[in-house]
């Protein structure tokens, strides 16, 4: 079946260190792939995207490669800042129901 | 508009008493999802509506029940809930049920029953 597995949390980091969230899934298909991150108190915020193999989503300094080979989506980021403390999600739409498969989520900690 | 309203923002609500929670969205968009979120959990899907009919329900109890009055609007009626159903409650929609742009989500209805 469908899956998606993420290390797990939490992760804690000073102040621009280098950041990798690793995201692989199982499915059948080619998902589109999806990170979402979530604010203390909030709702999920989409972080990046990619829609086919060897594109790379990113955003506010944040990327992700869709690797087919070896089916990951591994989150990074080359210098993380406080306000990086969230939890994040990586997220597979999967093609067989079309619907968002969340992993378990990675707390990130970011301290001065 | 490009946000996700979801209201109220935080609902303490008895066993015995009937509640809805209510999400809006003026994207056009034509898919509208609720997601129930326990403390440290991911967001587990409940129910669908595409083009404001119910597409999927995974199988939640019947305690939860959906209403989707319009394209923009997506409700969900709360009766005898019990305590485990404590919870963070998120709407999404997406520009169709496919998704492939994203799902925007609301900040959620935290709700805690008593």
């Amino acid at each position: 079946g469908n899956s998606v597995t993420q290390m797990e949390g939490p992760v804690t980091l000073s102040e621009e260190a280098f950041l990798t969230i690793n995201c692989t899934y199982t499915a059948t298909g080619y998902p589109s792939l999806f990170w979402y991150v979530q604010y203390p108190g909030e709702g999920l915020q989409l972080l990046l995207k990619a829609t086919k193999a060897d594109d790379k989503g990113s955003n506010k300094g944040f990327e992700a490669t869709y690797r087919k080979e070896t089916t990951s989506f591994h989150l990074e980021k080359g210098s993380v800042q406080v306000s990086d403390s969230a939890v994040y999600f990586c997220a597979p739409l999967m093609n067989a129901g079309n619907m968002l498969t969340f992993g378990g989520g990675t707390r990130l900690m970011v301290k001065p | 508009d490009t946000e996700v309203t979801q209201t109220p923002k935080h609902l303490v609500m008895g066993m015995t008493n009937k509640k809805s929670l209510k999400c809006e969205q003026h994207m056009g968009h034509r898919a509208m999802y609720w997601y129930k979120q326990k403390a440290k959990k991911p967001p587990e899907l409940m129910f669908v509506y595409s083009y404001e009919k119910l597409s999927i329900n995974e199988s939640v109890p019947s305690r939860f029940s959906p209403e989707c009055p319009n394209s923009s609007l997506l409700n969900l009626h709360l009766h005898a809930l019990q305590p485990e159903d404590s919870a963070l409650y998120l709407c999404a929609s997406s520009q169709d049920r496919g998704g492939w742009s994203g799902y925007t989500f609301g900040s959620g209805t935290r709700l805690t029953v008593v």
